[in-house]
């Protein structure tokens, strides 16, 4: 069964680091989700990709945060400077394009930050 | 912007007692989705509600869409252990299938063997 995969599971960093995350959609999937899920709290949007372009990026901190998916494949998303209130779990999630009006996210299973 | 609240956030039964979830919005929803997260999984889709007053049932579990679409519920009978994680309900944001999907908090189930 295809799955998301994601890159690192885990990572520890110090504040003021720059970290990078990897994300590889399902084969196919033209939509690539980032989501934050602070523990205990449902996951929130980051940004949203359709292919190579940004749909929605309204929850992503600019000033730090970047997030790029170039062939419209993979996507990695960066930190820097990394600060304390970071820590969270970074899910990404894939869809297929709207069919049959059910568009199902596929999330991968994440990778845990915790900035020191 | 749109919120929707889920209640309880936690709730611990016993195996083999029924479980309810509620998620409410203060306004009208195009949609609702339901989602389960196992303790140190990641969210796995369970299904997609669009109609009003519309109800779905796989197995033990029964998902409602109130009638004014601001409300639903997922219902669990006989619980079991493997119902153990937090269910999240999401909506996704205007009709336009790019709309980003909106999660509550979730509700966290204990279950007790």
């Amino acid at each position: 069964e295809a799955e998301v995969a994601q890159s690192p599971r885990y990572k520890i960093t110090e504040k003021s680091q720059a970290v990078a995350f990897w994300c590889d959609p399902i084969s196919g999937h033209a939509t690539l989700y980032w989501y934050r899920q602070i523990l205990g709290q449902g996951p929130e949007l980051l940004v949203q990709f359709q292919d190579e372009s940004v749909v929605d990026d309204s929850q992503l901190p600019k000033d730090r945060f970047s997030a790029e998916r170039l062939k419209g494949v993979d996507s990695t998303l960066k930190i820097q400077p990394a600060e304390l209130g970071d820590s969270a779990m970074y899910l990404c999630a894939s869809s297929s394009r709207y069919r049959d009006g059910l568009i199902e996210q596929f999330f991968g299973p994440g990778t845990r930050l915790t900035v020191l | 912007g749109q919120q929707v609240m889920q209640i309880p956030q936690y709730q611990h039964v016993q195996e083999g007692e029924d479980f309810t979830t509620y998620c409410n919005s203060s306004t009208t929803l195009s949609n609702i989705q339901w989602y389960k997260q196992r303790p140190g999984g990641h969210p796995v889709f369970l299904i997609q509600l669009v109609k009003s007053g519309e109800v779905k049932k796989q197995k033990r579990l029964t998902f409602q869409f109130g009638e004014a679409k601001k409300n639903s519920s997922l219902h669990i009978t006989a619980t079991q252990t493997t119902d153990v994680g937090t269910y999240f309900c999401s909506y996704r944001l205007g009709s336009s299938n790019t709309g980003k999907l909106i999660f509550g908090q979730g509700t966290t189930l204990q279950v007790k063997p």
